[in-house]
Formats: structure tokens, C-alpha cells, sequence
């Protein structure tokens, strides 16, 4: 079965610094992945999403994932962060119709 | 083009009613899926509908359950509501062509509680 570790709970980050959020999944065919933010009170954006071809998909807001085969992993990163990033980040991969999420990582972020 | 909408946005039950909430996908959008959101559990799949049809189901009792009708629209019920039933439910559409996953898109969610 399909499943999703964000190893980091919770990550703080200074305003313009950069921002990596880790990811390791277990699929056995060739993974969907994605990454969602959820901001408090409101439902899932869409950031970014693998499906094949180039490991380095560009998404909104200024993020970027790669995606490691070898090392079963999707890290979403950010060069420069905001203060309106601070949400909660979800990764997930997709497979029979559902999506199975990682727990999410809080991402706080200091002036 | 509207986005997901779920109604209603919050809901207060008492232990032992039931609860129907409601779900329009994007407009074009076939497929509707339903995840619970709870701070212990996380994000957990409950069920998906393409064309009325129920093709994959969460792991959760029998007293949660959904249906889709001809234009798309979902419904999810929870009988017999528990206090650990509390929680946010999430509705999501997506196309839904021949591929057995397609990107899903969220609605706002609708906040249930259960005193």
C-alpha cells in the first residue's frame, strides 16, 4: 500500500530564508505526487504535482520539488520565503482513484 | 470557472443524529472524493464517486456513507454520530479520464462538531 512521511512536524523559518520541507513515499509503480498548502480554516491549494518526465517541477508561489527516485523522495523547497507562507504543508501521492497524505509539516515563519 | 463548494460550512450535532453535507465539484468534473480531517488522524480518504458509481473506499464504519447523483453532486451521511466524528470534512473534483488518478481539486470544507 501507498504511504507518505514528512519526517519535520513543525519547521520555523526567518523571513527570506529558504524553505526545504521533506518528503519520502512508498509506492511500488511509478508515484502521482503531490504537495498541498493548507492555510488555517481553509481547504487545499494545489502547489505542485509530479506525475513524470522532469524531476524538477516548477508550482505557484515560488515553489519547486524534485523528485529522487532513489531515494523515494519529493522535498518541496522555496528560495525565499514569506510571511504569508506560513501554513501547513501536505504531501501526498496519488493512486486508485485517492490521494494518501503525509501528516503535514506547520511551517511558522519569524520577522 | 466556480471552485469546489461544500455546504454547509459548519454544523453542530449532538451525539446519535445524523448528518448529510454537500458537495458541487467544478463544473466538468466527474469525480468526487471526500476526505476527514482531524488533528489525530490527519487526512484520511473516505470514499470517491465517478458516475454514480462508489470505485474506492476509505477505511471507516458503515456509518459513513455517499452517494453521487447524474450531475455530479455529492452527498456524504454520517449516522449515529460519535464526539470522534468531529472533525473537517473535505470534498474534492477532478476530471477523471482513463488514468486511475487525476489531480484533485478542494473545497473549502465543511467544520463539524459533536457534542
Amino acid at each position: 500500500a501507498q504511504s507518505v512521511t514528512q519526517p519535520d512536524i513543525h519547521i520555523t523559518v526567518s523571513e527570506g530564508a529558504s524553505l526545504e520541507l521533506r518528503c519520502n513515499y512508498s509506492y511500488g509503480a511509478t508515484p502521482y505526487l503531490f504537495w498541498y498548502v493548507q492555510s488555517p480554516g481553509q481547504g487545499l491549494q494545489l502547489l505542485l504535482k509530479y506525475f513524470s518526465g522532469d524531476t524538477l517541477v516548477q508550482g505557484i508561489k515560488g515553489f519547486e520539488a524534485e523528485f529522487k527516485r532513489s531515494q523515494s523522495s519529493f522535498n518541496l523547497r522555496k528560495p525565499s520565503v514569506h510571511w504569508s507562507d506560513a501554513a501547513e504543508y501536505f504531501c501526498a501521492v496519488g493512486s486508485d482513484y485517492k490521494l494518501s497524505f503525509g501528516a503535514g509539516t506547520t511551517v511558522t515563519v519569524r520577522a | 470557472k466556480a471552485g469546489v463548494t461544500q455546504t454547509p460550512r459548519y454544523l453542530i450535532k449532538t451525539r446519535g443524529q445524523q448528518v448529510t453535507l454537500s458537495c458541487s465539484p467544478i463544473s466538468g468534473h466527474r469525480s468526487v472524493s471526500w476526505y476527514q480531517q482531524t488533528p489525530g488522524q490527519g487526512l484520511q480518504f473516505l470514499f470517491e464517486y465517478f458516475s454514480e458509481t462508489q470505485r474506492n473506499k476509505g477505511n471507516f464504519p458503515g456509518r459513513f456513507s455517499g452517494r453521487q447523483f447524474s450531475n455530479s453532486r455529492s452527498e456524504m451521511n454520517v449516522s449515529t454520530l460519535e464526539l470522534g466524528d468531529s472533525a473537517l470534512y473535505l470534498c474534492a473534483s477532478s476530471l477523471a479520464g482513463g488514468s486511475r488518478y487525476n489531480e484533485q481539486f478542494f473545497g473549502p470544507g465543511t467544520r463539524l462538531t459533536v457534542l
